[in-house]
C-alpha cells in the first residue's frame, strides 16, 4: 500500500484561530514532508521530519509547528491562522530523503475567513 | 536556495502529438531530478527520475539531463487525453534531504 492519507480534506478556519492538519502513511518511510501550494505557485516546502528530527525552512520557521508522535503520523499546526494561510497543504513521505520518490497525499484545502 | 523554473506554463496539443516540457535549475550539485504528474484533486505522483547526465526512457516517457547547462526535459510520445495534467519538476537539494519544485506545466491533450 503506497497511500498517504490526509485529514481533513477541507478545512474552514477563522482568522486568529488554530489549525491542525493530520497526515499518515503505512510505508514505514523515514521522512515526511509538508508543502504549501497556492495557485500558480510551486509547492513550497514548509518543514520535514527525518525520523524524529524536525527541519523547518527559515522563512516559515515561526509560522508552522509540527509533531511526529510515531513513524506513521505527522501533523502540521498553525497557532493563529491569517488570511495568507489559505492554500492547499500537501503531505508527502519518502525513504532516503530527497533522492527518492516522494509519495503524496491528496492534500487539505484550508480556507481562512 | 535552489531555484527551479519550468516552461512553458501551459500547453495544448492534439492527441498523438509529442510533448516536450522543460526545467532549469540553479544548483549544479543537485543529485537527482524527478518529474511528477498531478491530476485535479489529487496529489502529485512520481513519473520518472534521472541522476546521471544523458537520457533515460521508460515507456512513452524520455527524460534528458544536461548538467552543464543545468537543464532537464521530459518528452511524452504519442500523448493521450489521460496525460492531461500538471507536470512538476523537482530537484533534490545538495544535501539530499529534500526536493525543490518548479511551478509546473499544465498540459491539455485534446482528442
Amino acid at each position: 500500500d503506497t497511500t498517504v492519507k490526509q485529514n481533513p480534506r477541507y478545512k474552514l478556519a477563522r482568522v486568529g484561530k488554530p489549525v491542525n492538519l493530520i497526515c499518515s502513511q503505512t510505508m514505514n518511510h523515514d521522512t515526511m514532508y509538508w508543502y504549501q501550494k497556492k495557485p500558480n505557485q510551486a509547492p513550497k516546502l514548509l518543514l520535514f521530519y527525518y525520523d524524529k528530527i524536525l527541519n523547518r525552512e527559515a522563512d516559515t520557521f515561526e509560522k508552522f509547528q509540527s509533531s511526529r508522535p510515531n513513524n506513521s503520523f505527522c501533523s502540521l499546526y498553525i497557532g493563529s491562522a491569517g488570511l495568507e494561510y489559505s492554500a492547499m497543504y500537501l503531505c508527502a513521505s519518502s525513504r532516503l530523503g530527497g533522492y527518492a520518490e516522494q509519495f503524496f497525499g491528496p492534500g487539505t484545502r484550508l480556507t481562512v475567513l | 536556495q535552489e531555484k527551479v523554473q519550468q516552461s512553458p506554463e501551459s500547453l495544448i496539443v492534439p492527441e498523438g502529438a509529442m510533448v516536450s516540457l522543460n526545467c532549469s535549475f540553479s544548483d549544479s550539485a543537485s543529485q537527482s531530478i524527478w518529474w511528477y504528474q498531478q491530476h485535479p484533486g489529487k496529489g502529485p505522483k512520481a513519473l520518472i527520475s534521472i541522476f546521471s547526465n544523458g537520457n533515460k526512457k521508460e515507456g512513452r516517457l524520455t527524460v534528458y539531463l544536461n548538467r552543464a547547462s543545468l537543464h532537464v526535459s521530459l518528452h511524452i510520445k504519442d500523448s493521450q487525453p489521460s496525460d492531461s495534467a500538471v507536470y512538476l519538476c523537482a530537484v533534490s537539494g545538495g544535501s539530499g534531504t529534500y526536493q525543490r519544485f518548479g511551478t509546473g506545466t499544465k498540459l491539455q491533450v485534446v482528442p
